[in-house]
């Protein structure tokens, strides 16, 4: 069974700061691995992912995230924060084993930016 | 390009009474949907999925049912609400390359 650990429910940065989202995950395939981020009161919204190829993944907004393999990770970055950054940051598996049905989510980072 | 709509946004009901709320597709023919549920302060709950007209999976034993009687319309419902089924429901779409996108989302208050 797949799983996804975020570290960390709340980070607190301050703007200008890096951000750094953990994200450890489980699968017994090589893995699809996604960032969502969801604003209060609204929907989930794709970040980036990651599929084959480059472990080095950008998206939007200036965040980008690396596959390591080795640690079962997948970490989201943002060199410098933006107020505009606070809100809650969703990691997620999808497990090919399934043919890619199944998203399994992490329990969520709730990215705080300080003025 | 593809859109997901859901309605209503937000919804106030009372303990025992039914529910439906409905999400469409358009811009794509035969997506995998979804239901999602997140409650206050926890992570999303896969509720249900289908791969076709007619075709649901539930993942959550629950007093909620899915339907899905187009193509791309996705419903849930319940026959009488409980306290706990307060939470904010999302529908999403699968693409071709294994990607979910969600709708804005449902409220649902159960009072």
């Amino acid at each position: 069974a797949q799983s996804v650990t975020q570290l960390g429910s709340h980070v607190s940065v301050s703007e200008g700061a890096l951000v750094l989202l953990r994200c450890n995950y489980s699968s017994s395939v090589p893995p699809y691995l996604f960032w969502y981020v969801q604003y209060p009161n609204q929907g989930l919204q794709l970040l980036l992912k990651y599929t084959t190829g480059a472990t080095l993944v950008k998206g939007i907004n200036g965040f980008e995230a690396e596959f390591k393999k080795s640690e079962t990770s997948f970490h989201l970055t943002k060199p410098s924060a933006h107020m505009s950054d606070a809100a809650e940051y969703f990691c997620a598996v999808s497990d090919q084993a399934w043919g890619g049905n199944m998203l399994t989510f992490g329990g969520g980072t709730r990215l705080m930016v300080k003025p | 390009s593809q859109t997901i709509h859901q309605w209503p946004a937000t919804l106030v009901q009372p303990v025992g009474s039914p529910l439906s709320l409905e999400c469409t597709v358009e811009g794509t023919s035969n997506p995998n949907l979804y239901w999602y549920r997140q409650a206050a302060g926890r992570g999303l709950q896969l509720l249900f999925y289908s791969v076709g007209i007619g075709q649901i999976s539930s993942e959550v034993p629950q007093n909620l049912s899915a339907s899905r009687p187009q193509d791309r319309q996705f419903i849930l419902s319940s026959k009488k609400l409980l306290l706990s089924d307060s939470g904010f429901y999302l529908c999403a779409w699968k693409s071709s390359t294994d990607t979910q996108y969600f709708g804005p989302g449902t409220r649902l208050t159960v009072l």
